[in-house]
Order: C-alpha cells, then structure tokens, then sequence
C-alpha cells in the first residue's frame, strides 16, 4: 500500500530558478515528515523535516511546506544549483512507530 | 566516526544460494534498520532494532530473511535460498532512540543483490 506518493518521478529546472517537489501521503497518523536526498552509488542522506504542528520549516535554501488538510507537503530549493541534481525521496513517521515509509522519489535536474 | 558502513557493496549470487551482508551503524545510535530498495522506488521498511532487540518486522521479512544484532553494535541480515525476485538494494540506517535524532535516519551506501 502506496501510503506516500511522489506522483513525478522526474523534474527539470534552469540553475537559479526554484525547483518544488510535491509529496502526497494517505496516512492522517503520520506526524513528522522528511526529504531525503540521494546520489548515485550514496544511501540517501537527510535534508530537512518537519513535524505535524508546524506548516513550515526552513533551511537556507531549502523550505519544506505542510498542508495537513490536504495531507500534502513540498519542498522548495531557492535557488536551484546543478549540486542539487539527485533524487529526493519523501518521508513519513507516526509517533511511536519506527516503520518509515518513503515515497518513489522524484530525480531532479539542474540544468546550468 | 564514519557514518554507517555496509558490506559487500554488491553481491551476485545463484538462485537457491544464501547470503549475508553486514552493517556497521553509528556508534553511539542504538536504533538500526533494515530497508530494501527496488528499481524506481524509495526504500521499504524490513525490520528495526534497538540495541540488541528485534522491535519490529515488516510482513516483507518472509521466512528465509533473518536479522540479527548480537551485541546491539553492528547486524547481519541473512537470505537464505535466494530468489531473483530478492535482487534488490539492502540499506542499512540508524539514529538515535530518543529525542529528536530518533526521527532522522541516518544510511548506508547499500548492499546491492543480485540474483541470477
């Protein structure tokens, strides 16, 4: 059962533009969401998250967005540099259970 | 510290054959799991550990997977009488089994299996 979905797997934007990655998820037990983000041959590494009593969380160039009604959230990468080019994987967890559940990615590229 | 450490990287084996691969987590992180990655999807959950202890099992974990973590340190995860349909990327990942670091996982590079 498909409780995250990434419903592009692909996505292509110029250097400095904004790139934003969707993520749906079914799951209303989930509470605390993440986006990882893996290259070639890496296991993926933690970018940023954010938990179900926030509706924003930001990082430098990275801001993740929740909408709980909408049981949506997006990441946003402003501006986008050709560094950023990698897979990104969504993630959820409910309180108390260790069963993470990750999206099928969406592989960004950052055109120069 | 150098992160968590999975070995072999990559492992072709025969269909009926057994293998392990072995993961090295953080060393201060209690929490280990097992994910399994397959081509154009994000990793699924298998199992998880605190410290020595099996917490947890995916209905993936069929019989011929077994986990282990003896000492609460590094694990094994066996599949015995492989199948092609087991030719996938391993992950191993661990954290932290309180406060906020409980929720970030932390990966290896993966264990790739392929079964011919």
């Amino acid at each position: 059962d498909q409780q995250v979905k990434q419903n592009s797997p692909s996505l292509s934007v110029q250097e400095g533009r904004i790139s934003i990655l969707n993520c749906d998820y079914t799951n209303s037990m989930f509470d605390y969401f993440l986006w990882y983000k893996k290259y070639p041959a890496e296991g993926p590494t933690f970018l940023i998250s954010i938990s179900s009593i926030k509706d924003k969380n930001e990082d430098g160039r990275f801001t993740v967005f929740l909408n709980k009604s909408a049981k949506h959230l997006s990441l946003h990468i402003v501006p986008s540099q050709p560094g950023d080019s990698a897979v990104y994987f969504c993630a959820a967890s409910a309180y108390n259970n260790n069963d993470m559940r990750f999206g099928a990615g969406t592989r960004l590229t950052v055109k120069p | 510290d150098t992160g968590v450490s999975q070995n072999p990287r990559h492992k072709i084996t025969k269909r009926g054959q057994n293998v392990t691969f072995r993961c090295d987590p953080i060393s201060e992180h209690n929490r280990l799991y097992w994910y399994r990655q397959t081509l154009g999807q994000g990793p699924e959950f298998l199992t998880y550990f605190q410290n020595e202890a099996q917490l947890e099992k995916s209905r993936l974990l069929s019989d011929r997977f077994s986990a282990e973590r003896p000492k609460g340190s590094f694990s094994t995860l066996e599949i015995q009488r492989t199948e092609q349909g087991d030719s996938a990327m391993y992950l191993c990942a661990s954290s932290l089994a309180r406060g906020q670091g409980a929720n970030v996982l932390t990966f290896g590079a993966g264990s790739r299996l392929t079964v011919l």
